[in-house]
């Protein structure tokens, strides 16, 4: 069966400092892969996702994430963390586009000024 | 920009109650989810809908679950005797369909919260 390992529960970055959240994924062939954020009592935005070709992905607020197939890991990246991308953030995949997500365990992000 | 709306925002019922979530996807997609969030744990899928008919389900998805599209906007989940194990948060999501560059992204709404006493 698919998983989702986010190893990180938490994590605390200063303002101004590089962010890097893990995501590795178990499964057979190379799924869809995605990474959204929550931020409190909110719903799920989605920063990014990856189907095929460039590796390396960028998304929206900054974001960017890089398969790496020997890895199986899709690894989060920003390189200057501002006070408002504290939030939590989830990993997810899909086998193909239309099936369901299957979400880590989530990765909060604490900003220290 | 489009948005997948979700109502109500939070619902507080007792043990043994019906419930029922609604949700209007984003209007020319196709595929519909629903998810759930307990608090403090990852988000979890239920089941997913196209072309009218269910087309996967978790085995959180037991027989106390449905899902229905009773007209052409809305999408509900109905819960028939809930549980205290029940109280989560559930969000709706949809997709477009093969054919457009952006058809597998899933939008989310932006949550229910179900409180069950």
């Amino acid at each position: 069966a698919q998983s989702v390992t986010q190893p990180d529960i938490h994590i605390t970055v200063s303002e101004g400092a590089s962010l890097e959240l893990r995501c590795n994924y178990s499964y057979g062939a190379t799924p869809y892969l995605f990474w959204y954020v929550q931020s409190p009592g909110q719903g799920l935005q989605l920063l990014l996702k990856y189907f095929s070709g460039d590796t390396l992905v960028q998304g929206i607020k900054g974001f960017e994430a890089e398969f790496k197939r020997s890895q199986s890991s899709f690894n989060l990246r920003k390189p200057s963390v501002h006070w408002s991308d504290a939030a939590e953030y989830f990993c997810a995949v899909a086998p193909t586009g239309f099936q369901k997500l299957v979400f880590g365990t989530g990765t909060r992000l604490l900003v220290s000024p | 920009e489009p948005e997948v709306t979700q109502t109500p925002s939070h619902q507080v019922t007792q043990m043994g109650q019906e419930v029922i979530l609604r949700c209007v996807p984003i209007s020319n997609h196709l595929y519909f989810y629903w998810y759930r969030q307990i608090l403090g744990q990852k988000v979890e899928f239920l089941v997913s809908f196209y072309n009218n008919e269910i087309s996967e389900k978790s085995e959180i998805f037991d027989d106390q679950f449905s899902v229905e599209r009773p007209d052409g906007s809305n999408f509900t989940l109905k819960i028939r005797s809930t549980k205290l194990e029940d109280s989560a948060m559930y969000f709706c999501a949809s997709s477009e369909g093969p054919g457009s560059g952006d058809d597998y992204e899933q939008y989310f709404g932006p949550g229910t919260r179900l409180t069950v006493t």
